[in-house]
């Protein structure tokens, strides 16, 4: 069983619409968790940091939500783009620092017109 | 500004081959690390690298060997491959080694081990 869940596994939804991806975490000690875009074909780029205090974090039409104490994320996309088709990654760094991370399996996003 | 670059992008070996995994950084991280990427998993770790002439073991390091002879490169080095190796591996590097900074990804290396 893997220690950062998301889902759903795949989406397709229509250009211009939003939607919500969801990752849920068992890891700890926890440190920070970061959301990453790939494209396919393409590396993980990341998006959002959110540390154990921080509640919620906008980069431009994404904005991640972290609730520590359910172990929960969510990232939000507003007004979705064709662009924005690709896999999104929930990572989480624990306490270690990058020697202790976790990656989920990814949600993959179909934006179609 | 290249970033992170990986060569090659695709390769293909057969069972029993040893080939090098080349990384390259120009962002002068001191903390630079190797995953795979497989259907249905998510990216594990395999090597990583704290700073020049200090390597050390992830999750999967079995089968594969690294060094950091300087700050900008960073290869991997697969022994003797197996068909179990056949994965999509990706180098990144980051400022700071503790996750306060992201890390920055090539774009990785399709190997096929038949």
């Amino acid at each position: 069983k893997n220690q950062v869940e998301q889902s759903p596994q795949s989406l397709i939804i229509l250009e211009g619409k939003n939607c919500t991806l969801q990752c849920n975490y068992t890891v700890s000690p926890f440190s920070n968790l970061r959301w990453y875009k790939q494209d396919t074909g393409r590396g993980p780029v990341s998006l959002t940091i959110m540390t154990f205090s921080e509640n919620t974090k906008s980069n431009g039409r994404y904005t991640a939500t972290l609730d520590a104490d359910t172990k929960q994320s969510s990232l939000h996309i507003t007004a979705s783009q064709l662009s924005d088709s690709a896999s999104y990654i929930c990572v989480v760094i624990l306490s270690g620092g990058y020697q202790k991370v976790t990656f989920g399996i990814g949600t993959k996003l179909q934006v179609i017109p | 500004n290249a970033g992170v670059t990986q060569t090659p992008k695709f390769q293909v070996l057969k069972t029993g081959q040893s080939m090098t995994l080349q990384c390259a950084q120009d962002m002068n991280h001191e903390y630079m690390s190797w995953y795979r990427q497989d259907p249905g998993m998510g990216l594990r770790l395999i090597h990583y690298s704290v700073g020049a002439g200090i390597t050390d073991q992830g999750e999967v390091p079995n089968g594969y060997n690294v060094s950091r002879s300087t700050t900008e490169d960073f290869p991997l080095r697969l022994l003797s491959a197996a068909p179990s190796q056949t994965s999509v591996y990706f180098c990144a590097s980051s400022f700071s080694r503790t996750g306060e900074t992201p890390l920055h990804f090539g774009n990785g290396t399709r190997l096929t081990v038949t």
